[in-house]
């Protein structure tokens, strides 16, 4: 099946620093791409959803200009924490669908754990 | 925002007994997944089941789906301490983002 993978898996930074998350897909084009936040013992949010070309579209209660998405190709999103804060610790995943193919389909990324000191 | 509510929101059940979550949800849907998440890890696809369907199969795993209801339910035979785990329900209307609901954390005691 389709795959898609983030890097890095983890990350440990210090308060105020910029940390940068990418989101592959594989195997497919994915045109759209999508962001999703989890903290501990919770569900996925959606933050943003990323579009390949243009603006992201986000949700709302994210800022934009704190979380930077940018999808430069058809496999490649990346979302940017700038200036992050202990409060940003938290579990990024990302996700595609495969419209090419079975455009029910949405496939995740393994997650990104984001740990902010 | 999250599209509806998993219940219970925690589940302990000993080993071989069936397992039992269900999901509410607020909209018309092209279909509902179910996904589960090992602690700290990635989604872990299970089930799709469309919206013109009422159950579908998939080796211990059955899953129900009334649109009139705006309900699923995930039921898990002769469960074992592998299955420990959250199980998420999540709505698809299309080519918008899937839809979590908060999720069903299981422990399955051996």
């Amino acid at each position: 099946g389709a795959v898609v993978s983030q890097h890095p898996s983890w990350v440990i930074c210090k308060s105020g620093t910029s940390v940068k998350i990418e989101c592959r897909s594989l195997d497919f084009q994915a045109t759209t791409m999508f962001w999703y936040r989890q903290f501990p013992k919770q569900s996925l949010m959606l933050m943003a959803t990323s579009n390949e070309g243009s603006k992201a579209t986000y949700e709302q209660g994210v800022e934009k200009d704190k979380f930077l998405i940018n999808h430069a190709s058809l496999t490649l999103s990346t979302l940017t924490v700038t200036s992050a804060h202990p409060e940003d610790s938290s579990f990024y995943i990302c996700s595609a669908r495969d419209l090419g193919v079975a455009g029910e389909t949405q496939y995740f990324g393994p997650g990104t754990r984001l740990l902010v000191l | 925002s999250q599209q509806g509510e998993e219940d219970p929101q925690a589940l302990s059940i000993q080993e071989g007994e069936n397992a039992t979550m269900n999901c509410s949800y607020k909209t018309s849907i092209n279909n509902l997944q179910w996904y589960r998440q090992n602690s700290g890890r990635g989604l872990v696809h299970l089930i799709l089941i469309r919206s013109n369907e009422r159950e579908k199969h998939s080796g211990r795993l059955r899953v129900t789906l009334d649109t009139s209801k705006k309900s699923s339910s995930l039921l898990i035979t002769a469960s074992r301490a592998a299955d420990t785990a959250s199980y998420f329900c999540a709505t698809d209307l299309g080519v918008t983002p899937l839809v979590f609901g908060k999720g069903t954390r299981l422990s399955v005691i051996a």
